[in-house]
């Protein structure tokens, strides 16, 4: 059964460095996005991406973070200066549209330092 | 402001009984709810999805039913096992924006079952 990967499952960065968190989504889905969740707390959302741009974004995705899809697989978040505050678990997920259900990877725990 | 909640106390039940949990959410007009598990550690896991015109769905040992007018969703699990202990969240599908759509979660109600 297809399912969404995620790299690294872990990652510890020093604050104001910058992470790169890899997602490669489910083949034939059309929307991908990134949500963390504190440790906890609720899984929050931060960003959607459709047809190669940001479709919607939280409070939370503010000039620190960026997204991208590089190439035909794989889908990016991105944060230029990392703060104690961004250490939470990220999840992507992907969607075939946006009536269906979203399938979730198994996260990339950030802890920053 | 948009609101979710589910049971914030942890729900612990005997194997083979039903399980039940609630999401009530106010403020919304979702046009359909999902209801994830969720491991400790791990990511979610869709388990099932209902629509504004869908009063009840099932699969398997799994039903879930929206009522759109007392905004509420019940999720049961019957014949319950210790492989259902888990948390489960509660997910509401934001406003549509044209090219993509966003899920808010509840915190989630942890339930254990116990043999």
């Amino acid at each position: 059964e297809p399912e969404v990967t995620q790299t690294p499952s872990h990652q510890v960065t020093q604050m104001g460095q910058e992470v790169i968190l890899r997602c490669v989504p489910i083949s034939n889905h059309l929307y991908f996005y990134w949500y963390r969740q504190i440790l906890g707390q609720k899984v929050e959302f931060l960003v959607s991406f459709y047809n190669n741009e940001i479709s919607e974004k939280s409070e939370i995705f503010d000039d620190q973070f960026s997204v991208e899809r590089p190439d035909g697989s794989n889908f990016t978040l991105k944060i230029r200066s990392t703060k104690l505050e961004d250490s939470a678990m990220y999840f992507c997920a992907s969607s075939r549209d946006i009536y269906n259900e979203q399938f979730f990877g198994p996260g990339t725990r950030l802890t920053v330092l | 402001s948009q609101k979710i909640e589910q049971n914030s106390e942890a729900l612990n039940i005997q194997e083979g009984k039903t399980a039940t949990l609630t999401c009530n959410y106010t403020n919304y007009s979702p046009a359909y709810l999902q209801w994830y598990r969720q491991d400790p550690g791990r990511g979610p896991v869709f388990l099932l999805l209902i629509r504004e015109n869908e009063k009840e769905k099932r699969k398997e040992r799994l039903k879930v039913t929206f009522d759109t007018t007392l905004k509420q969703s019940l999720f049961h699990i019957t014949a319950s096992q210790p492989a259902d202990s888990a948390t489960y969240l509660c997910a509401l599908e934001g406003q549509l924006t044209g090219g993509g759509n966003k899920l808010t979660f509840g915190t989630g109600t942890q339930l254990k079952v116990e043999l």
